[in-house]
């Protein structure tokens, strides 16, 4: 059963903020909502994550709905090299829940 | 800064052939995890260790094993090789149960394996 849903796939122009949309409405009240992005089948690089509030950090912002059933990870300003497979992930404790993905193209 | 290293980092094997995947990381971590990418899929957890001297099935388990050598190394073996197995394997680590669910995981470049 998919935790998480997201759109197959987006375009973002370059230099522009990237705004990739999640659906987690089974998540519990304890789960924590990760953002991994995966370039050319290399390693998941993670991005951030967050429990309830909003987060920051260098590469992103993380926006959480009130009542946590979605989620939306803003990059700020898109780069080529932010082309890559953007997952958003329900973490259970002990087991990350991957689903297919965002491919997110940022054209120039 | 080596993190997560997997080796080997591409095997080719024949049907019914046993192989095992090493992985280590040099973080102090206390969980480590296998994963398998098929083509145009997410991962999905093969097997995990929350802490030295423990493993657990994770969601497709069937036709691995996993040892935990140590704290610093995770290996998954496959025994009898079947084309179906044919995927990338990744391996993460994270600081462990201690943090719940507020603990990143950190993954290696993974191992490309073919079986024919």
């Amino acid at each position: 059963d998919a935790k998480t849903t997201q759109p197959t796939s987006m375009d973002c122009a370059e230099g522009r903020a990237a705004n990739l949309p999640c659906n987690h409405s089974t998540i519990s009240g304890n789960e924590y909502v990760y953002w991994y992005r995966q370039i050319h089948s290399q390693g998941p690089q993670y991005i951030i994550h967050g429990l309830k509030n909003n987060e920051t950090n260098e590469m992103a912002s993380l926006i959480i709905t009130e009542d946590r059933k979605s989620s939306t990870l803003i990059l700020p300003h898109a780069t080529l090299r932010d082309t890559a497979v953007y997952y958003c992930i329900v973490n259970t404790g002990n087991q990350f829940y991957f689903g297919t993905g965002t491919s997110l193209t940022v054209i120039p | 800064n080596a993190g997560v290293t997997q080796t080997p980092k591409f095997q080719v094997l024949k049907t019914g052939q046993s192989m095992t995947l090493q992985c280590a990381q040099d973080m102090n971590h206390n969980s480590m995890y296998w994963y398998r990418q098929d083509p145009g899929m997410g991962l999905r957890l093969i097997y995990y260790s929350a802490s030295e001297g423990t493993t657990d099935k994770g969601e497709v388990p069937n036709g691995y094993n996993v040892s935990r050598l140590n704290k610093r190394e995770f290996s998954l073996r496959l025994e009898s090789a079947a084309p179906s197995q044919t995927s990338v394997y990744f391996c993460a680590s994270s600081e462990g149960p201690s943090q719940g669910g507020n603990q990143p995981q950190h993954f290696g470049d993974g191992t490309r394996l073919s079986i024919l």
